[in-house]
């Protein structure tokens, strides 16, 4: 069973307008998440990273939630722009050093 | 300087051959991680290091070798590079009391012909 799950599996969005990603998990102990961007053929950079219940980050235009008694975490972007296209993961990491990563939404950003 | 840096960011190799692929910081992070990455599919743990004491995966610790002769150097070595090898090759450190903050490299993308 997979154990973090994100939705959609992939989404177009207009230039400008808001959209959310979804992260559903099943890791026990579940120590933190993270979500990364990925652009295509290159390396994952950190966006945000939630640690405790009912965290809640921001960076620029992302900001994310998590909700440890769901098992759940959502990434916002606001006002996206077409740079903002790319796969974005969501990974959680358990207490022994292992993490746990979703395969990822693809978000396309049209002009 | 809170970067990591991978050498070489492309590499080609012939089937059979060995690769050595270079990871640093200097962030003083005593945790160093390599993935591998292939599209379409989740990054995978391969190996890190906590200080000195490497930890490879059990599904792969017969197919690569690491060493890490200081503590802002790891590299990655592959003794006989297959076709199935090829793939987006990821490193990451962090501290090991605060693994939740682990700071990626931008990758070395390895083509095996």
């Amino acid at each position: 069973k997979t154990q973090v799950e994100q939705s959609p599996q992939s989404l177009v969005v207009r230039q400008g307008e808001n959209c959310v990603l979804q992260c559903n998990y099943s890791v026990t102990p579940d120590n933190h998440l993270r979500w990364f961007k990925q652009d295509t053929g290159k390396g994952l950079v950190s966006l945000t990273v939630l640690v405790h219940e009912n965290d809640k980050t921001s960076n620029g235009r992302y900001s994310a939630t998590l909700d440890k008694d769901a098992k759940h975490s959502t990434l916002h972007i606001t006002a996206t722009l077409l740079d903002d296209t790319a796969t974005y993961i969501c990974v959680v990491g358990d207490s022994n050093y292992q993490l746990i990563w979703g395969s990822g939404t693809k978000l396309i950003i049209k002009p | 300087d809170t970067t990591v840096k991978q050498n070489p960011r492309y590499k080609l190799a012939r089937v059979g051959k060995p690769v050595n692929l270079i990871c640093s910081q200097t962030m003083n992070h005593d945790t160093m991680y390599w993935y591998q990455k292939k599209p379409n599919q989740a990054p995978k743990l391969l190996l890190f290091y906590y200080d000195k004491i490497l930890n490879r995966e059990a599904d792969t610790f017969e197919k690569f070798q690491s060493s890490r002769p200081n503590n802002s150097f790891c590299s990655l070595y592959i003794g006989s590079a297959g076709l199935e090898y090829s793939a987006m090759y990821l490193c990451a450190s962090g501290l090991g009391n605060n693994y939740a903050e682990q700071f990626f490299g931008p990758g070395t993308r390895l083509t095996v012909l």
